[in-house]
């Protein structure tokens, strides 16, 4: 069974520093790496992709890696805002996603 | 333009009842999704459909019983309606096993 779990449960930062998010999974099988972005009472809007065969994926402040090794997904937001305030989750499969919980990350003005 | 949407938004029906979800993509892809978010708020996959096939359907009650008319609508019907399906039903789709996007949701409520 696969596990997907999302380290810290919540997170509050100042404007301006860099968002640093972790993701870990339980197996190693060859499988795609996605993270959304979560806002209160609202659907889920895709952030990046990172396709089995690649290491990294960036998009403007967002930047996400995948390390099947040792099993562990890191999306980075360099100079967060307060925009950025949501929860953010990461989901590993193919057909069938297995999401984390998830990080709600406040970012103060 | 919504990519994926969902009707309703919101639903609010007694135990016992019957209801439906609708869902539409016009993205063109050939797989869709329904998932349920429950009240911690974790995401657990339901049903995913492939060109109108059902290839998943995980561990759920068969009084939920998916029906795709075509590649481009995937719609949710639950039969005698629990007070434990109250949650967040979302519907996504993908061009196979690539990015997928999220419909809006409907949050389900059952009294």
């Amino acid at each position: 069974k696969q596990e997907v779990t999302q380290i810290p449960a919540a997170l509050s930062v100042p404007e301006g520093e860099n968002l640093v998010l972790n993701c870990s999974f339980t197996d190693s099988a060859i499988y795609n790496l996605q993270w959304f972005r979560q806002d209160p009472g609202k659907g889920l809007t895709s952030l990046l992709l990172i396709q089995s065969s690649q290491r990294e994926q960036t998009s403007g402040r967002l930047n996400a890696s995948l390390d099947k090794s040792s099993g562990r997904s890191t999306l980075y937001i360099a100079a967060s805002q307060p925009g950025d305030s949501a929860t953010y989750l990461c989901a590993r499969g193919d057909y069938k996603l297995s999401f984390g919980a998830g990080t709600t990350v406040t970012v103060r003005a | 333009d919504t990519a994926v949407s969902q009707t309703p938004k919101y639903l609010v029906t007694q135990m016992g009842n019957d209801k439906s979800i609708k869902c539409e993509q016009n993205l063109g892809h050939d797989t869709m999704y329904w998932y349920k978010q429950d009240s911690k708020k974790f995401l657990k996959i339901m049903f995913s459909y492939n060109n109108k096939e059902l290839i998943i359907n995980e561990t759920v009650p068969n009084r939920f019983s998916p029906k795709s008319p075509d590649k481009a609508h995937l719609n949710l019907h639950i039969n005698s309606l629990e007070l434990g399906d109250s949650a967040v039903y979302f519907c996504a789709s993908s061009d196979n096993m690539f990015e997928q996007y999220f419909g809006p949701g409907t949050r389900l409520t059952v009294t």
